[in-house]
Parts: C-alpha cells; structure tokens; sequence
C-alpha cells in the first residue's frame, strides 16, 4: 500500500520568504507529526495532529512556524519569513494510536534557505 | 528535559563483524522504546517497538534488549553486512504522544 509521501523532496528558499511542505499520511492513520533533523542533531519533534483534538504544539521552535491538518488527512507546515537556521530535513510521520505503535515516516523534505 | 543518549555516535565495521550501540533514556515515566533504521536518501524504517522491561525483540540478524528500570536499550547486529549500512535511531515515549529521539549511531559496513 502506499507510504507516507511528502512534497517538495527538496526546497531552496531566500531567507525571508515562505514556505509550505506537505505531508500526505497513510490512510486510516489518525495520528500525525511533524519532525526535524538539523545539521548534527537528532530528530526534534515539532508538532503532532490526534484525529479532532487540538495538536500538540510544543516542539514549534517560533511563531513564525505552523501547521494544520485538512480533514483529519493531508497536513501543510508552513514557515513564514525564512531563516537560515530553518535549514533542515523536515519529516513526517503518521500512525495508529492507542498502543505503541511504530511511526511511519515520509522520504522527507530538504529545506535550505540561502 | 528529557535526554535520549545513544553511543556511540558513529562506528565502523567489516563484513561480518558482529557490533552492538546503546541508547540511554529515563527510567521513569517509561511508555515505550522504539528503534529506527534510516537509510541515506530513505526514510526511517521501524525495527522494534518495545515496551516491557527485559524484552527481547528479534528481525533477521538483528536483536534489541531493554531494560526499564536502569534506562537502556542494546541493539546487535549479528554478522554485519555492507546493506546494514545506515543511521541507527532509537526514540523514547513517555507520557505523551510525541517521540523523543536520540542523534543516532551511524554504522557503517565496509565490504
């Protein structure tokens, strides 16, 4: 069946401007989250969609970060006004809830802002 | 704060070689123990999701350990192969829904 997708693969953006990444979860998962991986550190948690409940929002780093999620399936992350240490892989993943279950991620998103 | 340590931060093997990397996270308010493999280019693959103390999970020619109570997980990989090659993720879950990871161990597998 099909993965967790996410678009673009890779983005190169002018400090400054927005941007918006896309997440596409796996059908019938109802839980959602957004991570990050900079430069040499591990994976940061950034936010976390649960079906109808409010997200969990306390891994944004800034206000200048948000996201939602349409209809309890396609997830947008958008960053306004551009840093460069917004450079990053952003990646997403979705799962059951409920149990411990394992998250599937997506290839992620390469974000570079020059 | 919590803090997922895992060690060491990079490794490299030969062929065959069997190895062995940590991941350290608190003992308290313990959920789950997850483990990933994330390959260049790819996206983290789930290994083993563990949740009970002195658990023992196995895949192929790799194997988990955890213990709860002192905080630490060993994962093996049994007689490496160049396909192993890949960055080694170990993530913590507590009383919330979100994971914390660690940075990872990077093997890598010369042929």
């Amino acid at each position: 069946g099909a993965g967790v997708s996410q678009s673009p693969s890779n983005k190169v953006t002018e400090k400054g401007k927005d941007v918006e990444l896309r997440c596409d979860p796996i059908s019938g998962h109802t839980a959602l989250y957004w991570y990050r991986q900079s430069l040499g550190q591990g994976l940061e948690f950034l936010i976390y969609f649960q079906g109808n409940s409010a997200p969990d929002k306390s891994g944004l780093p800034s206000d200048r970060f948000s996201a939602e999620r349409t209809g309890g399936s396609v997830s947008t992350l958008t960053i306004q006004r551009t840093q460069q240490e917004d450079s990053a892989v952003y990646l997403c993943a979705s799962s059951f809830i409920g149990q411990p279950y394992e998250q599937y991620f997506g290839p992620g998103t390469r974000l570079t802002v020059t | 704060i919590l803090n997922v340590e895992q060690s060491p931060q990079s490794l490299h093997v030969q062929e065959g070689d069997s190895t062995n990397f940590t991941c350290s996270f608190p003992s308290s308010n313990f959920y789950a123990l997850h483990w990933y493999r994330w390959e260049t280019a790819k996206s983290p693959e789930a290994l083993f999701v563990m949740t009970l103390n002195g658990d023992e999970k196995k895949k192929g020619r790799i194997s988990a350990t955890l213990n709860t109570k002192e905080g630490y997980s060993y994962l093996y990989i049994k007689g490496s192969q160049p396909e192993d090659s890949a960055t080694y993720l170990c993530a913590f879950k507590g009383g919330s829904e979100k994971l914390v990871f660690g940075k990872g161990t990077k093997l890598t597998v010369n042929p």
